[in-house]
C-alpha cells in the first residue's frame, strides 16, 4: 500500500473488554515497531518485530499486552482485560531494512478510550 | 538508557518569522541518530529531519535545520520562514546505531513541543 494503515482508527472499549488493533505495514517492509502515546506525551516502545519474529517485546507494558506477526506482513495488537490506563494512541511504524538506518513509516494510530 | 528532554512545552510563532525548539538529550553512547518528528492532528508521525552523531556538519531540509552540540548534548531544531502548516506537535527522537543491541532499533522519543503559528 501507499502507507502503514491502521484499524479501527478510533476504538472505545469497556473495562475489562479485551481489544485486537491491526497494522498493515507497507508492503515489503521487514521492520514493524509498535508505539503507546498517552496524552500529551511522545510515543513509547512496546515491541520490535523483524519480519515473523518478535524480537524486542521489552516495552509492552504488562502480560495483557500481546502482538504478533504471523506471516511477516499485518501485525495484531491485542490487549486483555482493557484498564483505564491503557487509554491511549497505539501507533504502528515500518520500515525497510532491518538497521537502524532506515527511515520508519508511521501510521495515523488507534486511539483506544477505556471507559 | 536514554533519555530525550524537550523543556518547552509550548512555542508559538508569527508567520514567515524563525523560531527554535530545545531538545537535550543522554546517552553513554559515541554513535547514534537523532531526529525530528512533526505529528499533524492527523496523528501520523511525519521524519522533518535527521542527524548522524558522527557528522560534524548539521543537517539542514529547506526551512529546517539543527544545532548539534555533541559535546553538550543538545539537539536544537530551527524552523525559518514559519508557515501556517507547520503547526504541530514537534518531537524529538534518539535512536542507537548499534544494530547489535535488542533495544537498538527503538526510537526514544522526549514529550513534545506543541507549536503554534500566528498569521
Amino acid at each position: 500500500g501507499a502507507g502503514v494503515s491502521q484499524s479501527p482508527r478510533y476504538k472505545v472499549a469497556k473495562r475489562g473488554q479485551d481489544v485486537a488493533l491491526r497494522c498493515d505495514p507497507i508492503s515489503g517492509h521487514v521492520s514493524l515497531f509498535w508505539y503507546q502515546q498517552a496524552l500529551g506525551q511522545g510515543p513509547e516502545f512496546l515491541t520490535y518485530f523483524q519480519n515473523e519474529a518478535q524480537l524486542d517485546k521489552s516495552g509492552l507494558p504488562s502480560d495483557r499486552f500481546f502482538a504478533e506477526r504471523p506471516e511477516g506482513s499485518v501485525s495484531t495488537l491485542k490487549i486483555q482485560r482493557t484498564q483505564q490506563e491503557d487509554s491511549a494512541v497505539y501507533l504502528c511504524a515500518s520500515t525497510s531494512g532491518a538497521s537502524s538506518v532506515s527511515p520508519l513509516h508511521f501510521g495515523n494510530g488507534t486511539r483506544l478510550t477505556v471507559t | 538508557a536514554q533519555t530525550v528532554t524537550q523543556s518547552q512545552p509550548e512555542m508559538s510563532v508569527q508567520e514567515a518569522e524563525t523560531v527554535t525548539l530545545s531538545c537535550t538529550y543522554d546517552t553513554s553512547e559515541s554513535d547514534y541518530y537523532l531526529f525530528w518528528y512533526k505529528q499533524p492532528p492527523s496523528r501520523q508521525m511525519i521524519l522533518v529531519i535527521r542527524q548522524e552523531a558522527y557528522k560534524q556538519q548539521n543537517a539542514t531540509e529547506n526551512r529546517f535545520s539543527v544545532n548539534f552540540q555533541k559535546a553538550a548534548k543538545s539537539f536544537s531544531l530551527k524552523i525559518s520562514d514559519s508557515q501556517l502548516g507547520d503547526a504541530a506537535m514537534y518531537f524529538c527522537a534518539y535512536r542507537s546505531s548499534a544494530i547489535s543491541s535488542g533495544s537498538a532499533r527503538q526510537l526514544t522519543f522526549g514529550s513534545g513541543t506543541q507549536l503554534t503559528v500566528l498569521p
